[in-house]
This record gives C-alpha cells, sequence and structure tokens, in this order.
C-alpha cells in the first residue's frame, strides 16, 4: 500500500534561514508527487509537482522539491524563509489509476522566528 | 474566478444526527473529491465524484456518502453522527481526473464538523 512519511512533526527556523522539510514515499512504481500548503483556517494550496522528467521542480513563493528514486523521496526547500512561510506543510503521492485520491503525510508545522 | 466554496462553514451536530456539506468547485472544474482532516488520522480520501458518478472511495464506513450534481456542484452525508466525525471536511476541485494533471487539487476552506 502506498504511504507518505513525513518525519519531521514541528520545524522552527529563523527568519532568512534556508529550509528543507523531508518527505518519504513508499510506492512500488513512478509515484506522482505534491507539497501543498494549509495557513491557519485555510485550506490547502498546492507548492509544486512531480510526474515525470527533471527531478528537480520549482514551483510557487520560491519552494523547490528534488525527486530522488533510490531514497523514496521529494524533499521541500526554500534558501531564504519569510515569515509568511508560517504553516504546514503536507506531501502527498498519487499514483497511476488513483486519479485524485492522494495519500497525505502528516504534516510538518513551520514556524518561523523573526 | 471563483475558487471552491464550502458550506456551512462550521456546524455543530449531536451524536445520532445526519449533516449534509455542500460544495461548489471552480468553474469548469468536473471532479470533487473529499477529504477528512482530523488531528488524529490527518488527511483522509473520502471519495471522488466526477460527471455526477462516485470514481474512487477511500476506507470510511457506508455512513459517508456523497452525490455531485450535473452542474458539477457536490454534497455529502454523514448519517448517524459519531463523536470521532468531528473534523474539518475539504472538498477539492479539479479540471479533470486523469493525465498530468492528476492530483492537482483546489481545495476549500473546509467545513468544520464538531459532534457533540
Amino acid at each position: 500500500a502506498q504511504s507518505v512519511t513525513q518525519p519531521d512533526i514541528h520545524i522552527t527556523v529563523s527568519e532568512g534561514a534556508s529550509l528543507e522539510l523531508r518527505c518519504n514515499y513508499s510506492y512500488g512504481a513512478t509515484p506522482y508527487l505534491f507539497w501543498y500548503v494549509q495557513s491557519p483556517g485555510q485550506g490547502l494550496q498546492l507548492l509544486l509537482k512531480y510526474f515525470s522528467g527533471d527531478t528537480l521542480v520549482q514551483g510557487i513563493k520560491g519552494f523547490e522539491a528534488e525527486f530522488k528514486r533510490s531514497q523514496s523521496s521529494f524533499n521541500l526547500r526554500k534558501p531564504s524563509v519569510h515569515w509568511s512561510d508560517a504553516a504546514e506543510y503536507f506531501c502527498a503521492v498519487g499514483f497511476s489509476g488513483g486519479y485524485n485520491k492522494l495519500i497525505f503525510g502528516a504534516g510538518t508545522r513551520l514556524a518561523v522566528h523573526p | 474566478k471563483a475558487g471552491v466554496t464550502q458550506t456551512p462553514r462550521y456546524l455543530i451536530k449531536t451524536r445520532g444526527q445526519q449533516v449534509t456539506l455542500s460544495c461548489s468547485p471552480i468553474s469548469g472544474h468536473r471532479s470533487v473529491s473529499w477529504y477528512q482532516q482530523t488531528p488524529g488520522q490527518g488527511l483522509q480520501f473520502l471519495f471522488e465524484y466526477f460527471s455526477e458518478t462516485q470514481r474512487n472511495k477511500g476506507n470510511f464506513p457506508g455512513r459517508f456518502s456523497g452525490r455531485q450534481f450535473s452542474n458539477s456542484r457536490s454534497e455529502m452525508n454523514v448519517s448517524t453522527l459519531e463523536l470521532g466525525d468531528s473534523a474539518l471536511y475539504l472538498c477539492a476541485s479539479s479540471p479533470r481526473r486523469d493525465g498530468p494533471n492528476t492530483g492537482e487539487l483546489f481545495f476549500g476552506e473546509g467545513s468544520r464538523l464538531t459532534v457533540l
């Protein structure tokens, strides 16, 4: 069965510092991979996605993620964090034939210190 | 373009009652998915509707049901409410359900259900 692990429940960084959020997935074939962000009281917003091709994908708000098949990982990165990036981040996996059914990780809550 | 609209935003029910939640997708989007979000279980897929037909279903009891209308609007219903049904119910729409846009979901702000 497909699964997604986000090892870090909470992360705190200082504004301007770099950020890396970890995501590992379990799936037999090449999955579709996503990062979504949820601000308090809001729905989720898609940051970026990987379907195939270039393993480094760029998203909105200056985020990028790298797909590493050998490590079954899809880590999210940002070189310089802004206070407005404080939110909860979810990694998700989709799969061929699953259509819009996504398996989400438990989320990583990001706090940003000034 | 208006986003995904969910109503009501907040509601309180008691055990044994039933509830109906509504979702209006982005104009032109034909796929509507529902997810349940709880602190303990996280985000879990409930079901997906496309062209008025349920295409995909998660691992939830039959008390959870839904439907989609010809204008793509969707409703989900939970009967015989239990305390554990307290959650944020999120609706997401997508223009299609296959191809390279699969999984690109546009979420509403959710309906927060509290069961007492």
